[in-house]
């Protein structure tokens, strides 16, 4: 099993572009989260998803989408970057609430 | 509301002396809570979770409800417990079961030799 896998590693974005980045996880889970990390703040939830074709706002959806078609995939778009979403980025999984999560090796965001 | 509270960032200490990373929560229901692990490099993993009771690399945490505190603790530390440590508060939701977990700010442990 590879777990939850996420592309890019890294990434630098010029502000006002778009990206997408992904995330998958082979251990069929439905819960899928996605979480921010800044320096010295935590993790902060971004969406999350109990199952395909359900989606939900964490504490922070402004400027970002998700999209649950799959089990397996859970990608987070990002439309018209700026700068404070400059950020470290990993993406969760768990079979359900009060379960285990399982993360992903996160991706490094620069948005300049 | 719910909240984690983590009040050291850094918690430095010699290798072989007894650590404390503290937790404290703010919930008013039944909590379930968490201990994450992040080392060098790696991903975040789960280290120990209240209702198991286990310890994890000589690592326990104890919940008191009284003090609403879930303490972790480890009797000796070892260098390769340098890592950050995150406490998480699953929270419970009005609505069903979309519960997420509400993290502390996380505690960088330094071991040093």
């Amino acid at each position: 099993n590879a777990g939850v896998t996420q592309t890019p590693k890294f990434r630098i974005l010029k502000i006002g572009q778009s990206m997408t980045l992904q995330c998958a996880q082979d251990m069929n889970h439905n819960y899928m989260y996605w979480y921010r990390q800044d320096p010295g703040m935590g993790l902060k939830l971004i969406y999350y998803s109990v199952g395909a074709g359900i989606t939900d706002k964490g504490e922070v959806p402004n400027g970002y989408n998700v999209s649950r078609s799959t089990t397996e995939d859970f990608p987070l778009r990002l439309e018209l970057a700026a700068p404070s979403q400059t950020s470290v980025y990993f993406c969760a999984s768990s079979t359900g609430t009060g379960f285990e999560q399982y993360f992903g090796p996160g991706t490094r965001l620069t948005v300049t | 509301a719910q909240r984690v509270t983590q009040p050291e960032k850094l918690l430095s200490v010699f290798k072989g002396a007894p650590v404390e990373l503290k937790c404290n929560y703010s919930y008013s229901g039944s909590p379930e809570l968490f201990w994450y692990v992040q080392y060098s490099r790696q991903r975040l993993q789960l280290l120990l979770r209240h209702i198991s009771r286990e310890s994890i690399k000589g690592f326990t945490a104890d919940l008191n409800k009284g003090e609403t505190s879930f303490h972790l603790k480890k009797p000796f530390a070892q260098e390769e417990d340098s890592a950050m440590y995150y406490c998480a508060l699953n929270e419970a939701h009005n609505a069903g079961n979309n519960r997420k977990l509400i993290w502390g700010l996380g505690t960088s442990l330094a071991v040093n030799p």
